[in-house]
This record gives C-alpha cells, sequence and structure tokens, in this order.
C-alpha cells in the first residue's frame, strides 16, 4: 500500500481481556518494528523483524505481549491479560532495511486505553 | 548502549522565523544514522531529515538543516522561515546499522509551536 496502516486507531479494553493490534506495512518493506509511546513522551521500542522473522524482542515488557508476522508482511501485535500501565499509543514503522539511512514509515498509531 | 537526549522540551517562535532544537547522543559506534522525526498533533510521525555519521556535509532538506558536530555527539535541526505547519513534536533518533537489530533509539521530544 501507499503508507502503512493500522487498525484499530482507537481501543479501550477492560482489565484483564485481551487485543490484538494489526500493522499492513508498505509493500516490499522487509524491517517491521513496534515501538511504544506514552504520552508526552518518545517512542521506545518493542520488537522488530525482518521479513516474517522476528530477530530482535529485548523491547517487550513482559510475557503477556507478543507479536508475529507469519508471511512477512501484516504483523499483530497481542497483549494477553491487559492492565493499566499498558494504556499508551502503539506505533508500527516499516522500512526498507536496517543497513541504510532509510529511516521509517510510521502507522498513525493504536491508541489503547485499559479501564 | 545508545541514548538520546532533547533537552528542550517546549519551544516556540514567531512565523518566518529561525528556530534550532537541540539533539545530543551517546554511542560507542563509529558507523551510525541520525533522523529528526516531526508528530503533528494527532497526526502520523514523519521524517524530516537524516544524516550519514560518515559524512561530513550537514544534511538540508528545503527549510530543514541539521549542524551534525560528530567530536561533540550533537545534531541540532534548524528551521529557517518557520511556517504554523512546523507546529508539531520533534524527535531526534539514532539508529545503528545491523541486520539482526537496527531499531533506533528516540529522545523525549521538543514540543515546537510556531505563533502568528
Amino acid at each position: 500500500g501507499a503508507g502503512v496502516s493500522q487498525s484499530p486507531r482507537y481501543k479501550v479494553a477492560k482489565r484483564g481481556q485481551d487485543v490484538a493490534l494489526r500493522c499492513d506495512p508498505i509493500s516490499g518493506h522487509v524491517s517491521l518494528f513496534w515501538y511504544q509511546q506514552a504520552l508526552g513522551q518518545g517512542p521506545e521500542f518493542l520488537t522488530y523483524f525482518q521479513n516474517e522473522a522476528q530477530l530482535d524482542k529485548s523491547g517487550l515488557p513482559s510475557d503477556r505481549f507478543f507479536a508475529e508476522r507469519p508471511e512477512g508482511s501484516v504483523s499483530t501485535l497481542k497483549i494477553q491479560r491487559t492492565q493499566q500501565e499498558d494504556s499508551a499509543v502503539y506505533l508500527c514503522a516499516s522500512s526498507l532495511g536496517t543497513l541504510g539511512p532509510y529511516g521509517y514509515t510510521f502507522g498513525s498509531g493504536t491508541r489503547l486505553t485499559v479501564v | 548502549a545508545q541514548t538520546v537526549t532533547q533537552s528542550q522540551p517546549e519551544m516556540s517562535v514567531q512565523e518566518a522565523e529561525t528556530v534550532t532544537l537541540s539533539c545530543t547522543y551517546d554511542t560507542s559506534e563509529n558507523n551510525y544514522y541520525l533522523f529528526w522525526y516531526k508528530q503533528p498533533p494527532s497526526r502520523q510521525m514523519i521524517l524530516v531529515i537524516r544524516q550519514e555519521a560518515y559524512k561530513q556535509q550537514n544534511a538540508t532538506e528545503n527549510r530543514f538543516s541539521v549542524n551534525f558536530q560528530k567530536a561533540a555527539k550533537s545534531f541540532s535541526l534548524k528551521i529557517s522561515d518557520s511556517q504554523l505547519g512546523d507546529t508539531a513534536m520533534y524527535f531526534c533518533a539514532l539508529q545503528i546499522p545491523n541486520t539482526n537489530a537496527g531499531k533506533s533509539t528516540f529522545g523525549d521530544g521538543t514540543t515546537l509551536t510556531v505563533k502568528p
């Protein structure tokens, strides 16, 4: 597609509920990143995929967070048993790669509110 | 580990004037990339300008330019002829090229308001 598409744009979850956030990157972008952004702060790294391989998941805050990109295109970030501290904007970004100064193309984000 | 520091949480500038946003970073790597991203209110983040560490020449993109001081680990963004549409949060980011990682580290941002 022309840009990175994320859905849903907004999600309200009751504490303890499972949620799934979707990211559809730019076609041909092999690198895909998930970031978490708290209000008024910079994005914090969660996880990185190169094609379908999850090469870095060091930023996932707990084992309640799980991400996948099974066919090297669309990615899903799943949060199980949501907690209030999970409330944030979740940003997906894709890139041509990580060996050149390509930078990221970001999606519009999913704002998750846990009540 | 990499760190990025933006010491100016908020700045303002009059329309048509020039403003400079500061960014310092720390890394032990010699090869890296630096970026400035713009995040307008309630809109998605977009890439403004990029700099490769091995290039001495400062990058420019229309009204946007950088002052890259590698020895000082400083990477400031200058916006000339500021426009109302430049109002946004600006993030400085550092990326180490690496096939198996390559994540970017972001600063906490500077909120820029352009006043008419």
